[in-house]
């Protein structure tokens, strides 16, 4: 099957910085490209659908000027988590959806904690 | 919207058993069906899927049954081995749209050795 990475695979960051985190799409085109958040025992949250080229959609309850996505290329996601708090800690991960299948494929995850 | 109920939320077996694992959706204009497989600290992997287009689809010890009729899917694992264990999560997509998938809560499978 396809193959999606992320980068970092886990990241401990302090109260009131700003992290990163990148989602690639190796061996296929990814017009769209998703975000989730997904809380220890519980279901995948949808935060955001990105879309190359054009501003992300939000999900209702997710804030947009504090999860910043950027999908600027066919193969390569952004999601930046501004002015992290400890209730941002999570495990984060992406998406990508084959253009020619419409078949999505999960990275492996993002384990954010802010301390 | 759509929405996608999965059952049982917890599922034990003893290696060898068969498995299954039921899902039911709500909007009949959903015809692309996925399963996904997460293992701890790991992202989802996609196991099978089915489209509307068939009822049944099968890979080696993994099969998914579609009854567009009941607006239910189910996925079924033979002979399970302690390497099945894991989180199974079941979603359905509509056509058209943002084509963005419903997920089901999640099965966690525990298969005994």
């Amino acid at each position: 099957g396809a193959v999606v990475s992320q980068h970092p695979s886990w990241v401990i960051c302090k109260s009131g910085t700003s992290v990163k985190i990148e989602c690639r799409s190796l061996d296929f085109q990814a017009t769209t490209m998703f975000w989730y958040r997904q809380f220890p025992k519980q279901s995948l949250m949808l935060m955001a659908t990105s879309n190359e080229g054009s501003k992300a959609t939000y999900e209702q309850g997710v804030e947009k000027d504090k999860f910043l996505i950027n999908h600027a290329s066919l193969t390569l996601s952004t999601l930046t988590v501004t002015s992290a708090h400890p209730e941002d800690s999570s495990f984060y991960i992406c998406s990508a959806r084959v253009d020619s299948t419409d078949t999505q494929y999960f990275g492996p995850g993002t384990r954010l904690t802010v301390l | 919207g759509e929405n996608v109920e999965q059952h049982p939320s917890t599922l034990s077996v003893q290696e060898g058993d068969s498995a299954v694992i039921k899902c039911t959706y709500s909007d009949s204009a959903s015809n692309y069906f996925p399963w996904y497989k997460q293992e701890l600290g790991k992202g989802p992997q996609l196991i099978i899927d089915i489209r509307s287009n068939v009822g049944e689809k099968k890979d080696q010890r993994i099969a998914v049954t579609l009854n567009k009729t009941a607006k239910h899917f189910s996925l079924h694992i033979t002979e399970t081995q302690p390497e099945d264990s894991a989180v199974y999560f079941c979603a359905a997509r509509a056509s058209g749209g943002s084509y963005i998938p419903t997920f089901g809560r999640g099965t966690s499978l525990i298969v005994h050795p």
